[in-house]
């Protein structure tokens, strides 16, 4: 398997702009898994859904932050309109199973708006 | 909540030497996992261990689950084992993250 796919792996910005983050989990995988992580605050987790469904959507920061998972092998992070402060690394994860499943990593996409 | 707590916060280490990490949490937890995160800022899965010993080449851990604390082995330490090592375990259903390990090893 590819493993966890992200896309882009780099994006650039400026504020203001919409920003659409990209993932396909591991085939088979039905948890899935946004992150961001900052030097600041570390790894956190945005949303989490099982089998298409968000599950927790707690970590969202505001309403500028939509995710959607329109099948099991691809899901979205959109920002809208994006900020300076959203600079960061953003992950995606999947597991087979739900949490309590060894979770694999993708590669993040670097995230910088000026 | 439970917390969890990874220690030493740094590591700095000559190339070839061995090294233990360690990871303690508060309560309970179905399950424990270690990730390193290399200078590239990829997160590998090293191991998923809520109890007992595994071992890969050479890293292995051991989970002491009535205990509540696990440790990571490193032996022979090489340059690319260097990055930041973290601890997970699950609480609910959520993943709650240790502060990391910041590990460099001097070639």
């Amino acid at each position: 398997d590819a493993g966890v796919i992200q896309s882009p792996r780099h994006e650039v910005t400026e504020m203001g702009q919409e920003v659409t983050l990209r993932c396909k989990p591991i085939s088979g995988h039905n948890s899935l898994f946004w992150y961001r992580q900052t030097m600041m605050r570390g790894l956190e987790l945005l949303i989490y859904f099982n089998n298409n469904v968000p599950i927790d959507d707690s970590g969202m920061p505001e309403d500028r932050f939509s995710a959607k998972m329109p099948n099991a092998s691809f899901s979205t992070l959109k920002i809208q309109p994006s900020e300076p402060r959203d600079s960061a690394v953003y992950f995606c994860a999947s597991s087979f199973g739900t949490t309590n499943e060894k979770l694999f990593f993708g590669s993040g996409t670097q995230l910088s708006v000026l | 909540g439970i917390q969890v707590e990874q220690s030493p916060p740094d590591l700095i280490l000559q190339e070839g030497a061995n090294s233990t990490l360690r990871c303690n949490f508060s309560d309970s937890v179905n399950n424990l996992q270690w990730f390193h995160q290399n200078p590239w800022g990829q997160l590998i899965n090293l191991f998923y261990i809520p109890s007992g010993t595994k071992q890969n080449g050479r890293l292995s851990a051991t989970t002491v689950a009535t205990e509540r604390y696990s440790l990571l082995y490193i032996s022979s330490s090489q340059t690319t084992d260097s990055g930041v090592y973290f601890c997970a375990v699950v609480s609910n259903y959520q993943l709650i993250w240790g502060a990391g390990t910041k590990l460099i090893i001097k070639p």
